[in-house]
């Protein structure tokens, strides 16, 4: 089944401690994205990858850093999370130009 | 820069009735335009699209959507709502073309309430 899947689902940890949510998606898709989702502000761009090794910013990068090492993974890194960082965090893939499909989302909670 | 607006934080509508959720956008050149659903406790579903042709959209679920170039909206539709259609609801626009790159902008959400 073609499926973007993330890992793990829900997350609470403590300020600073480092934390990595993992991404991975089986349809050779070039283009991988992270969004965070936050009420009323919909979903907003963290980074995204037009393909391996090949990452840039998106719309609220500050805190976040990624890796493409492989085509299917593409895991979101924080070094030191802080508790507005809380949020519900997705992963999408598409081919270059093509729809996005979106993971099942990680819910993480930085106390 | 591009933007989407979903003027209404919820929608009600009875069982049966048929149902519109708004979103209009500002982007440069000609837009890709989406619609997303989420479910409660799920990710992301897409429902359709418009790149071109017909400026009226089927999609998933009996959902469409009507791309209106001069008023820059895109409107999702139903003849006949169903209680398992309440769900949140994100519109989307990124630049048209296929070099143009992938960010999509998403608009707020929009609850939709369908009650029995």
């Amino acid at each position: 089944e073609a499926q973007v899947t993330q890992n793990p689902r829900y997350l609470i940890t403590v300020t600073g401690k480092k934390l990595t949510v993992t991404c991975s998606q089986n349809m050779n898709h070039e283009y991988m994205s992270w969004y965070r989702q936050d009420p009323g502000l919909g979903l907003r761009q963290i980074y995204y990858s037009m393909n391996v090794e090949v990452t840039d910013k998106g719309d609220v990068p500050e805190g976040y850093k990624v890796s493409r090492k492989e085509k299917r993974n593409f895991p979101l890194i924080l070094e030191s999370p802080s508790p507005n960082q809380t949020s519900l965090y997705f992963c999408a893939s598409s081919l270059l130009g093509g729809t996005q499909y979106f993971g099942p989302g990680t819910r993480l909670l930085v106390l | 820069a591009q933007s989407v607006a979903q003027p209404e934080d919820q929608v009600n509508v009875a069982e049966g009735n048929p149902l519109t959720v708004k979103c209009t956008y500002s982007v440069s050149g000609n837009p890709y335009l989406f619609w997303y659903v989420q479910y409660p406790n799920r990710g992301l579903q897409f429902l359709l699209k418009y790149i071109t042709g017909d400026n009226l959209v089927k999609g998933s679920y009996g959902f469409e959507a009507e791309f209106n170039k001069s008023q820059t909206s895109f409107h999702l539709k139903k003849p006949s709502a169903l209680v398992s259609d309440s769900a949140l609801y994100f519109c989307a626009v990124r630049p048209g073309g296929d070099n143009a790159g992938n960010m999509l902008t998403f608009g707020g959400g929009t609850r939709l309430m369908v009650k029995p």
